[in-house]
């Protein structure tokens, strides 16, 4: 059973901080990975998306990957408190892409 | 901008009743999804279907879902008779191209069952 692990939180941060969210992953052989962000009642809504050990920067969101440990990871800098929202970690687990979802984490930025 | 369309938005049924949420995918898109969410909890896969058949789906999807693509724009999720636990939100997504797995699902706004 392939699987994704987050922690729930919620996870606090000021306004203009760095928030960092985690996840891990069970499928070793798993190879692209995607981090959406779902506010309450709404759809997930894809922020970025990582296939390679390594770091990717897109504006203020750094996904990092790291296949030896298992592990992404979503940096979001200067927050705000727009950035409010449950981030969803998803690996695609089947040969048509489908997507296994970890719980998500909550972040609430404070004004 | 193309978007994934879901109607309708909320739909309350009685157990045992049986019920279709409809979904529109974007117009180039040939890879269609189902998930679901309980509320609070993850996200759920249930089926994939490309070029008029299901491709994957998971251990939820039982008997009692199917999936068609009755026309060219419409994919719909029949459940035959709906269980209290059946009650979620139901989101349907479309890809270009699933079969890389590196092709980004694009979400409907989901349809919210409510089973009575």
């Amino acid at each position: 059973q392939k699987e994704v692990e987050q922690n729930s939180g919620p996870l606090s941060v000021p306004e203009g901080a760095i928030a960092s969210l985690n996840c891990t992953y069970s499928d070793r052989g798993s190879q692209s990975f995607f981090w959406y962000r779902q506010y309450s009642g709404k759809s997930p809504e894809l922020i970025m998306f990582i296939y390679s050990n390594g770091d990717k920067e897109d504006g203020r969101f750094t996904a990092q990957l790291n296949k030896a440990s298992q592990y992404v990871s979503l940096l979001i800098r200067d927050s705000q408190p727009s950035d409010s929202a449950t981030y969803l970690c998803a690996v695609a687990g089947g040969s048509q892409g489908n997507l296994i979802f970890g719980k998500g984490t909550k972040l609430s930025v404070k004004p | 901008e193309p978007e994934v369309t879901q109607t309708p938005s909320h739909q309350v049924t009685q157990m045992g009743q049986e019920v279709i949420l409809r979904c529109v995918p974007i117009s180039n898109h040939l890879y269609f999804y189902w998930y679901r969410q309980i509320l609070g909890q993850k996200v759920e896969f249930l089926v994939s279907f490309y070029n008029n058949e299901i491709s994957e789906k998971s251990e939820i999807f039982d008997d009692q879902f199917s999936v068609e693509r009755p026309d060219g724009s419409n994919f719909t999720l029949k459940i035959r008779s709906t269980k209290l636990e059946d009650s979620a939100m139901y989101f349907c997504a479309s890809s270009e191209a699933g079969d890389s797995s590196f092709d980004e699902q694009f979400f409907g706004p989901g349809t919210r069952l409510t089973v009575l």
